[in-house]
């Protein structure tokens, strides 16, 4: 089955620099990689998502990166604010109601 | 996206007892998924919810302990039988949209087992 890693596990970032989360997939299957932020006591909140046949994916702060060659992708976030404070999941899912496999996480804080 | 609900909220419960938790979406959906996350850890997929057949379950979960109905299109429970004190958790329902292959999920019921 599908195996998604993350890291880092933690990460401390000054108000206004940029964060980057890795993740890496095993399954060449995987077309559909969604992430999602988790805000303390609160459910998980799709922010982004981007497909296999799309290489990069923007929506203001916020941009996800796909190398299918080497299995991996990235969420990055840019001009981070006190209010991105919170953990961070990548997934990976190979579409048709199949089941999305979840990373361990990231605790992001933004230092104001 | 849809909108979804869960009860209860949460619950404290005793060892030995059961509770069934009940996950409402206000549109028709093919699959619900149940998800299990503990305490500063990742989301651990329970089991699939496909109306009219069997749940699927992951690899060490059984039906005994979490058995999953699925009535119709836009409601599922899951119970959580015989517990103990190491299935405090929260569970959290999903549901896939079937626009595009995205997860949104329910609030999540937080389980205490004392």
């Amino acid at each position: 089955g599908e195996n998604v890693e993350q890291h880092p596990s933690t990460l401390s970032v000054q108000e206004g620099d940029s964060a980057v989360i890795k993740c890496t997939y095993s399954d060449s299957a995987s077309n559909y990689f969604p992430w999602y932020k988790q805000e303390l006591g609160k459910r998980p909140q799709l922010i982004i998502d981007i497909r296999s046949n799309v290489g990069e994916k923007k929506d203001q702060r916020i941009a996800v990166t796909l190398n299918k060659t080497a299995k991996h992708f990235s969420l990055h976030i840019t001009e981070t604010q006190p209010e991105d404070s919170a953990v961070y999941f990548c997934a990976a899912s190979s579409g048709g109601y199949q089941k999305v496999t979840f990373g361990i996480g990231t605790k992001l804080q933004v230092i104001p | 996206s849809a909108v979804i609900s869960q009860k209860p909220s949460r619950d404290i419960c005793q060892r030995g007892t059961s509770l069934t938790i009940q996950c409402q979406v206000d549109s028709q959906v093919t699959m619900m998924f149940w998800y299990r996350q503990q305490p500063g850890q990742s989301l651990t997929l329970i089991a699939t919810a496909n109306q009219g057949s069997e749940a699927t379950y992951e690899s060490g979960f059984v039906i005994d302990k979490f058995p999953i109905s699925r009535p119709n299109l836009t409601f599922s429970t899951l119970t959580v039988s015989n517990m103990s004190p190491e299935d405090s958790s929260i569970y959290l329902c999903s549901v896939d949209t079937s626009v595009a292959d995205t997860q949104y999920f329910g609030p999540g019921t937080r389980l205490t087992v004392l």
